[in-house]
């Protein structure tokens, strides 16, 4: 079974500054997609940013990076000019490229409460 | 486009009673999904559909039920509540198994006393 683990609980950032949350997982797959997601206050739950594991390159939008490490097995996340608005609970989560339907599902990690400082 | 809805936003039951939670997605989305999210913790799958008179157990499904009459409409029901059953739930959607990502509705905050 694939595990995700989110190990610091909480970070805090100035705003405007660049932070970056650490993810690692556990796999014996080789094809899989890596997604961060993203939290507020509202609970909506608000896809960032995903990541093929057959592609080298990583991926960005905008303000939003991540460092995939595959043979490490290691996705961080690199918020950089940090807003206000970017308060909120980060979940990495991993998801199969099986085709059966339970491999579908996302496996979460535990989640990051970062916190924005003006 | 409203995507994934669910009602109700909120609810407080009591223990034994029942009540289902709903989800609807207007995108016409075969897999669907019901995740419920505990204190301090990540999302863990109930039950998953990948079409209409299609579902499965996923990690967590003790005392819950679904059905998927539609391709639209994804419930879940609670029968006999628990205060173990307190929890946010989410619904969740993707057009297909290759579609990577997934889109969640606004959650239902359950507590049971």
């Amino acid at each position: 079974a694939q595990t995700v683990t989110q190990s610091q609980p909480e970070m805090s950032v100035q705003e405007a500054e660049t932070v970056t949350l650490s993810c690692t997982y556990d796999t014996s797959e080789s094809d899989y997609y890596l997604f961060w997601y993203k939290q507020p206050p509202s609970r909506q739950m608000i896809l960032v940013i995903r990541q093929e594991a057959y592609k080298q390159q990583n991926a960005t939008e905008n303000r939003f990076s991540v460092n995939f490490q595959k043979a490490a097995k290691s996705f961080s996340l690199k918020i950089s000019d940090s807003q206000l608005g970017d308060a909120a609970m980060y979940f990495c989560a991993y998801r199969s490229d099986h085709p059966t339907g339970a491999n579908s599902k996302l496996t979460f990690g535990k989640g990051i409460t970062l916190s924005v400082r003006p | 486009n409203a995507g994934v809805t669910q009602t109700p936003k909120f609810r407080i039951l009591k223990i034994g009673q029942s009540m289902t939670l709903q989800c609807t997605q207007d995108m016409n989305h075969n897999y669907m999904y019901w995740y419920r999210q505990d204190p301090g913790m990540g999302l863990k799958l109930i039950y998953y559909s990948v079409g209409a008179g299609i579902t499965d157990k996923g990690e967590v499904p003790n005392g819950y039920n679904v059905s998927r009459s539609t391709t639209e409409d994804f419930p879940l029901r609670l029968e006999l509540a628990a205060p173990s059953q307190t929890s946010v739930y989410f619904c969740a959607s993707s057009p297909d198994w290759r579609q990577g990502e997934q889109y969640f509705g606004p959650g239902t905050r359950l507590t049971v006393t």
